[in-house]
């Protein structure tokens, strides 16, 4: 079946640092690859998406880059921000699913603090 | 973008009763929605399939009799859980979309 490995937590960093997440999944046929963030309090939000290999998704600064040779969908940010501070979950469709209905495998999330 | 609301964010019950959550998509019906499930420090484990005007389709190990699912409108699905106890204490979310999954805000469930 599907699954979804994704750098354990907690991730600490100053602002302005670097930051990546590693994921990298297991599928059968060719998923589509998501970043999720939950801000404290709040849902899951779609941050950024890939449908095909070597596709970038980007999104506030966020990127990913869909490798198939690698099967991974690591999640980078050039300068990171107080603000980014929240929990990170790696995700894949299953295509075989029934097309536009999303059912998703998730990784277990990465929470990440940005100190000022 | 689409909106899906959930609620309560938050219910403490007390061992033996039953509690309904629910899932409302507020600008767009959604024939299928999601029920996921997240225990401390797991990922988030996808429970059941919520298909409007008929059954549920669920997971493999996750009791159907115990996580009564109802979608009887193409905005609004309800997961009850029924007779619940400790053990199901949990954060419990539902997602709905067509063109992406759109997310409630989770229910955080604790049964004393």
């Amino acid at each position: 079946g599907n699954s979804v490995t994704q750098m354990e937590g907690p991730v600490t960093l100053s602002e302005e640092a670097f930051l990546t997440i590693n994921c990298t999944y297991t599928a059968t046929g060719y998923p589509s690859l998501f970043w999720y963030v939950q801000y404290p309090g709040e849902g899951l939000q779609l941050l950024l998406k890939a449908t095909k290999a070597d596709d970038k998704g980007s999104n506030k600064g966020f990127e990913a880059t869909y490798r198939k040779e690698t099967t991974s969908f690591h999640l980078e940010k050039g300068s990171v921000q107080v603000s980014d501070s929240a929990v990170y979950f790696c995700a894949l469709s299953d295509q075989g699913s029934g097309g536009s209905n999303y059912k998703l495998t998730f990784g277990k999330g990465t929470l990440l603090t940005v100190n000022p | 973008g689409a909106v899906v609301s959930q609620h309560p964010s938050r219910v403490i019950c007390k061992s033996g009763t039953s509690v309904k959550i629910e899932c409302r998509s507020l600008d767009f019906q959604a024939t299928t929605m999601f029920w996921y499930r997240q225990f401390p420090k797991q990922s988030l484990m996808l429970m059941a399939t919520s298909n409007e005007g008929s059954k549920a389709t669920y997971e493999q190990g996750v009791e159907k009799d115990k996580f009564l699912i109802n979608h009887a409108s193409l905005t609004l699905s309800t997961l009850t859980v029924t007779s619940a106890h400790p053990e199901d204490s949990s954060f419990y979310i539902c997602s709905a979309g067509r063109t992406e999954a759109f997310f409630g805000q989770g229910t955080r469930l604790t049964v004393v």
